[in-house]
Order: C-alpha cells, then sequence, then structure tokens
C-alpha cells in the first residue's frame, strides 16, 4: 500500500532555516510528481509546491517562492523541502503528497504531516 | 491565487444527502477537469474522495459523486453516515503551474 512519511518538522526561529523529508513506498516512485501541501493551525489547505516525476520542473506557490526549494531524489525514494527565511506566518503542519501522474495535478495519497512552529 | 469558495458548514440525518458547492471561475474549476474532494477528520490527513470532477478512487462508496455546473462543483454525499462528519475541501488546478484548494466546509451528521 501507498505510504509517505514526512519527517524534520520541530520549532524554529524566524529567519531560520529547516528541511522536511518525506519516504515514500509501495509505488513506483518516479513515474509521480510530488506535492507539499500546508495547513496552518485551525486554517485551510494550501498548496506549497510541485515537483515533476523526474524532478526536471518545479513550480511554488506565491507565499513561499523564492524561499522555499521542492526536491527528490528517486534513488532514496524521497522529496525534500528546503524551507529558508521563515517567517510566523509559515507555522503549519507540511503534508507530502502524491500525484496521479507524472507532472501533475491530480492529488490522491497524502502523508500524516509533520508539524513545523516558527516561534522566537 | 484565490481560494475556491465553499459554503463553512452543511448538515443531515443519517440517511440524507447533503451537497457541497465549490466555486471558482474560469481559470480554475471551470476551465479544468482536475477537480478534486477531500475528506479530512479531525487530526488526520486529507483523504481523496473524487477526482478529475466525477471519478471515485476504489475503496470510496458509492455514497459519494461529483458534479460540476460552469465554475461551480459539487460534492454530493448520499445515505448521511456517522463517520461522513469531517471537513471536505475541493482542490482545482488554477493554471499557470499553480493549484487551489476550497475554504473548506464542515459536514455535521446530525
Amino acid at each position: 500500500q501507498v505510504q509517505l512519511v514526512e519527517s524534520g518538522g520541530g520549532v524554529v526561529q524566524p529567519g531560520r532555516s529547516l528541511r522536511l523529508s518525506c519516504v515514500a513506498s509501495g509505488f513506483t516512485f518516479n513515474t509521480c510528481a510530488m506535492h507539499w501541501v500546508r495547513q496552518a493551525p485551525g486554517k485551510g489547505l494550501e498548496w506549497v509546491a510541485i515537483i515533476w516525476f523526474d524532478g526536471s520542473k518545479k513550480h511554488y506557490a506565491d507565499s513561499v517562492k523564492g524561499r522555499f526549494t521542492i526536491s527528490r531524489d528517486n534513488s532514496k525514494n524521497t522529496l525534500y523541502l528546503q524551507m529558508n527565511s521563515l517567517r510566523a506566518e509559515d507555522t503549519a503542519v507540511y503534508y507530502c503528497a502524491r500525484d496521479l501522474y507524472r507532472s501533475g495535478w491530480d492529488v490522491d495519497y497524502w502523508g500524516q504531516g509533520t508539524l513545523i512552529t516558527v516561534s522566537s | 491565487q484565490s481560494a475556491l469558495t465553499q459554503p463553512p458548514s452543511a448538515s443531515g440525518s443519517p440517511g440524507q444527502s447533503v451537497t457541497i458547492s465549490c466555486t471558482g471561475t474560469s481559470g480554475d474549476v471551470g476551465g479544468y477537469n482536475y477537480v478534486s474532494w477531500f475528506q479530512q477528520h479531525p487530526g488526520k490527513a486529507p483523504k481523496l474522495m473524487i477526482y478529475e470532477v466525477t471519478k471515485r478512487p476504489s475503496g470510496v462508496p458509492d455514497r459519494f459523486s461529483g458534479s460540476r455546473s460552469g465554475n461551480t462543483a459539487s460534492l454530493t454525499v448520499s445515505g448521511l453516515q456517522d463517520e461522513d462528519e469531517a471537513d471536505y475541501y475541493c482542490g482545482s488546478y488554477a493554471g499557470n503551474d499553480n493549484y487551489v484548494f476550497g475554504t473548506g466546509t464542515k459536514v455535521t451528521v446530525l
């Protein structure tokens, strides 16, 4: 069965950096685009970024463009999110999610999420 | 990109039907077939219920159905059951390599 397991969350000060990881199993990782989606406490879902199956294309929400970088290592079945210049408004549960297709845009399976708290 | 508009809440008694709307524009909901619905129970990850406007993933009960008219997509849950009480979010490709979710609807089973 499809499994996505995020890690790397925690408390970080404003302006600092953090890298999230998502290990995938139960499917052929290098045939699917992957997404990061976040959810602030008590709020709705917000799409963050997508990376194509081979890593050749990456796209970001305006709210994180220039600060966050999505990447993947298909040899390790792992998705990453490098988050720089973190702000209080980046506080959220971050989910990695699989896409049905190689280049988007059909999110299907989600991980359980990892909480990032940006606070001094 | 603005969030798609959903009603904050909806409710129904067990066995009844409830329909949730998701209103966007011709640049998202009305322009692409990448419209999905997700169910989220408290403290849990979202779960895909409907994709590509009307398709149901395997394992999702046929009580859940999706439709679209113009720039508004809808999710209908027929024969409401207690376990259907959850938050529901629509999502759509929004063009220009962007994706947008709805504001979310809390469904209560009375």
